[in-house]
Formats: C-alpha cells, structure tokens, sequence
C-alpha cells in the first residue's frame, strides 16, 4: 500500500492557473473513477474539492476542477486566490477496497 | 449540517489499548460508509479503515490490520475503532469521515475536528 505521488510543492502568483498531479497505478488511480482531492488549511479538517474525478460539491468554487488520464489524475486551480494557499491531497480507491492518499502538496500563492 | 465529533483520544503507553468513538448527527447516519483517517503532527493524511452502511464491509490499511477494528451502532448513530497493540507510530490525529456512499467506494465529504493520539512512555 505504497501512497499515491504527488509534487511535494507547487506556487503561482495570484490569477494564474496551477495543476497537480497525482500518479497511482491500475489497481487504484486507473483502475477507478473514485478519484477525490482534498484542500487542508493548518490546524484544520480536510476539505472535499473534488469527487469521482471530475465531481465538485455544492459551495465548491467552479475554479477548482479535476482530471484523469492513465494512472494520473489532476486537480487544477485557475485564477489562484490567497485564500488556496493550502495543502492538497489527492486519494483513491483500490482493487483491494482499501483507500490511498498521495502524499501531499502545499500550495504556495506568491 | 452535518456534525461529526470525535473522543477519546489521550496519552497512552506503548502496548496498550485506546478506543475512539465518534459522534454522527444532522444526517441519516445508516445509510453512508464511514471511514477512519489519521494524520501525525506535521505529515500527511494516512487512511486507516472504512466500513460500509451495514458493517457488511469492512477494510484496514496494512500498518492497522490486526490491531485495529472498526465498528459502528446505528441505533446510537455512532463510530467506533478499537486500537490494541498501540505504537509510537499510531501518534496522530484521527478524524472520523462519512462517506458519500452506503459503500466504502466515494469520497469523504464531511469530516470531524480529530482527536489525539499520544503513544509514548
């Protein structure tokens, strides 16, 4: 039950669009549309952003969107706010009925 | 909206046992998946087990499997994990999490505030 891989870092100035990707394998990431990323501030819960993929929940600002190609899913934040500056994580679930998280990404807005 | 709160939590020594719970209100509790995940100070979200609408499914990351057992009453809306054999490296927070499905499959989409698991001597 190796984590899924995410960059451990990503940043972009305020208005730009960032991506981060999150690399599994065809047990888990390729092999399933349940694909969810989740946006973490310090000292709080985990926030859902994005489900089976490509999903956003109600109240979810439609700047956040998800992707899936292959083994690789994608979160992408376009017109980056102060207030995304967070920690990421992507998880899926496997062949095994388990559930994997990446490993994480902070976001920086410069 | 959806309220999830966890307890139970506390310093333990090595070896020994602590049971967490965690309280569902606001939703229609058996109908949806419920999931433990644990995350130690400064790192990153760490899935520990799941179990389905109607405990007929249940599952545990490799690191828990053995020591751990997850369990829930619907009839007090409530979540449970059992924790034997505790180790240095189950010092986390434990944040209980509902499911959007009856099974085990979807995403979390509510969460509670965690409670804190200290194992030391």
């Amino acid at each position: 039950q190796s984590a899924l891989t995410q960059p451990a870092s990503v940043s972009g100035s305020p208005g730009q669009s960032i991506t981060i990707s999150c690399t599994g394998t065809s047990s888990d990431v390729g092999g399933y549309n349940y694909v969810s990323w989740y946006q973490q501030h310090p000292g709080k819960a985990p926030k859902l952003m994005i489900y089976e993929v490509t999903y956003r929940p109600s109240g979810i600002s439609n700047r956040f969107s998800g992707s899936k190609s292959g083994n690789t899913a994608s979160l992408t934040i376009s017109g980056l706010q102060a207030e995304d500056e967070a920690d990421y994580y992507c998880s899926s679930y496997t062949s095994t009925s388990t559930v994997l998280f990446g490993g994480g990404t902070k976001l920086t807005v410069l | 909206e959806v309220q999830l709160v966890e307890s139970g939590g506390g310093l333990v020594q090595p070896g020994r046992s602590l049971r967490l719970s965690c309280a569902a209100s606001r939703f229609t509790f058996d109908k949806y998946a419920m999931h433990w995940v644990r995350q130690a100070p400064g790192k990153g979200l760490e899935w520990v087990s799941s179990i389905s609408w109607n405990s007929g499914s249940i599952a545990y990351a490799d690191s828990v499997k053995g020591r751990f057992t997850i369990s829930r009453d619907n009839a007090k809306n409530s979540l449970y994990l059992q924790m034997n054999s505790l180790r240095a490296e189950d010092t986390a927070f434990y944040f209980c999490a509902k499911d959007m499905a009856a099974a085990a499959t979807s995403a979390n989409d509510y969460w509670g505030q965690g409670t804190l698991v200290t194992v030391s001597s």
